[in-house]
């Protein structure tokens, strides 16, 4: 079945660090990928998505490019913010279905 | 006002209870997921519905029901509580993102449930 594997966690930056979060799939098709945010005590929220190979997804200064070579979709931000700091969950959707798979989440810890 | 409302926010029970956590939205939209979070696990799929007719099994639904009352309101209930139902509880539901042409799920807060 379709699974999804990240990096794991925390990851620890100091404000205006560099960061990638590193995700890998396996999935049969062509699946869109997503990353999700989750900020403490709330839901999980879109980051950002790309629906086929190539593409690149990118929201609040965080890209990630979908690599199928590779089956990957990092994310990456040039400079962090105490603000970032958050669960962040990379997912995909086989394609045509609106279900998702998660990975199991990467905690990143910002300090100032 | 949040578009996708859970309810209750946290609840506490005992083994054996049975307990219905609710779920409703105000998005319009036909499709409904349950999830539950535990820590070193991520999301994992419960049950999710497609529209009012329609209900399916998720990855994890043993120990689960669910009821879809209306386009709006989907249930998740545990019949008979065990500690391992302890967890972080997530409704979503999935439409349109707009202006952007693409699909996305959108999740409610979260109901912490603990099971004694």
């Amino acid at each position: 079945g379709d699974s999804v594997t990240q990096m794991e966690g925390p990851v620890t930056l100091s404000e205006e660090a560099f960061l990638t979060i590193n995700c890998t799939y396996t999935a049969t098709g062509y699946p869109s990928l997503f990353w999700y945010v989750q900020y403490p005590g709330e839901g999980l929220q879109l980051l950002l998505k790309a629906t086929k190979a190539d593409d690149k997804g990118s929201n609040k200064g965080f890209e990630a490019t979908y690599r199928k070579e590779t089956t990957s979709f990092h994310l990456e931000k040039g400079s962090v913010q105490v603000s970032d700091s958050a669960v962040y969950f990379c997912a995909l959707s086989p394609s045509g279905y609106s279900t998702l798979t998660f990975g199991k989440g990467t905690m990143l810890l910002v300090s100032p | 006002d949040a578009d996708v409302t859970q309810t209750p926010r946290n609840r506490i029970t005992k083994t054996g209870k049975r307990i219905m956590l609710e779920c409703s939205q105000t998005k319009g939209h036909d499709r409904m997921y349950w999830y539950r979070q535990d820590p070193g696990l991520g999301l994992r799929l419960i049950y999710y519905s497609f529209d009012v007719k329609d209900i399916n099994k998720g990855e994890i639904s043993d120990g689960y029901s669910v009821s879809r009352q209306a386009q709006a309101k989907f249930s998740l209930s545990l019949e008979s509580a065990i500690p391992n139902q302890t967890a972080l509880y997530f409704c979503a539901t999935s439409g349109p993102v707009p202006g952007q042409g693409l699909e996305t799920q959108y999740f409610g807060p979260g109901t912490r449930l603990l099971v004694l």
